[in-house]
């Protein structure tokens, strides 16, 4: 089976960090994805991990502990325009199954 | 230039009027799937397809239908649509089925009256 969480919502301030987290439960898990995405508008991808350990790309950094089923995306020196829905995403088989996403409001 | 193309991208329709929404990608990718996007359900995995000819059910396949006969493209049929497939739909595509980036399509927001 599969099940994911992630928090509903989070609310951060400009300029700060912001760190979201993830856990999972999936049947032959391959990796997991973060994805982005805005109101009205198609997911893009942010970040892929395979194995365990931090991988850093520009601001957004991701996190994966396969042992406890657990990630986190890490946003740093937040902008406005990071105000989105952040999807966390599991390959498990032939399957990617996604959390319910969550909205992250930036205020200035 | 690299995408994903879905249309219509907004349509309206009435309760049992066939329906067709198509999909296409030009990445020459292996793996396709359809999503639905509902307020407070998140992305759910309604069909994907792993090659030409192989189509499989997802997380939630009932009344709808694909097939998958040219690689390129990976069209969603609803053959009687109903209220409660009033959604937001995402046609996706990677280039294999394991460990590969999916790309998104624009979205075809569907109203069933």
């Amino acid at each position: 089976g599969q099940n994911i969480d992630q928090p509903t919502e989070m609310t951060a301030t400009e300029g700060a960090i912001v760190q979201i987290n993830c856990t999972y439960q999936t049947s032959g898990f391959n990796g997991l994805f973060w994805y982005q995405q805005h109101a009205g508008e198609a997911p893009t991808f942010l970040s892929y991990n395979v194995l365990d350990g931090l991988e850093e790309k520009g601001r957004f950094s991701s996190f994966l502990s396969r042992s406890k089923g657990y990630s986190y995306l890490l946003l740093k020196e937040l902008q406005m325009k990071d105000s989105a829905s952040y999807l966390c995403a599991a390959w498990g088989y032939s399957t990617l199954t996604f959390g319910k996403g969550t909205m992250l409001l930036v205020s200035p | 230039e690299a995408q994903v193309t879905q249309n219509p991208r907004y349509l309206i329709t009435v309760t049992g009027k066939k329906l067709t929404v198509t999909c296409s990608q030009n990445m020459n990718h292996e793996y396709m799937s359809w999503y639905r996007q509902d307020p407070g359900l998140g992305l759910r995995q309604i069909y994907y397809s792993m090659n030409v000819e192989v189509t499989d059910k997802g997380d939630v396949p009932e009344g709808y239908k694909v097939s998958r006969k040219e690689k390129r493209n990976f069209p969603l049929i609803l053959e009687s649509p109903s209220p409660n497939q009033t959604s937001l739909y995402f046609c996706a595509s990677s280039l294999s089925s394991i460990q590969e980036t999916q790309y998104f399509g624009p979205g075809t927001r569907l109203l069933v009256l």
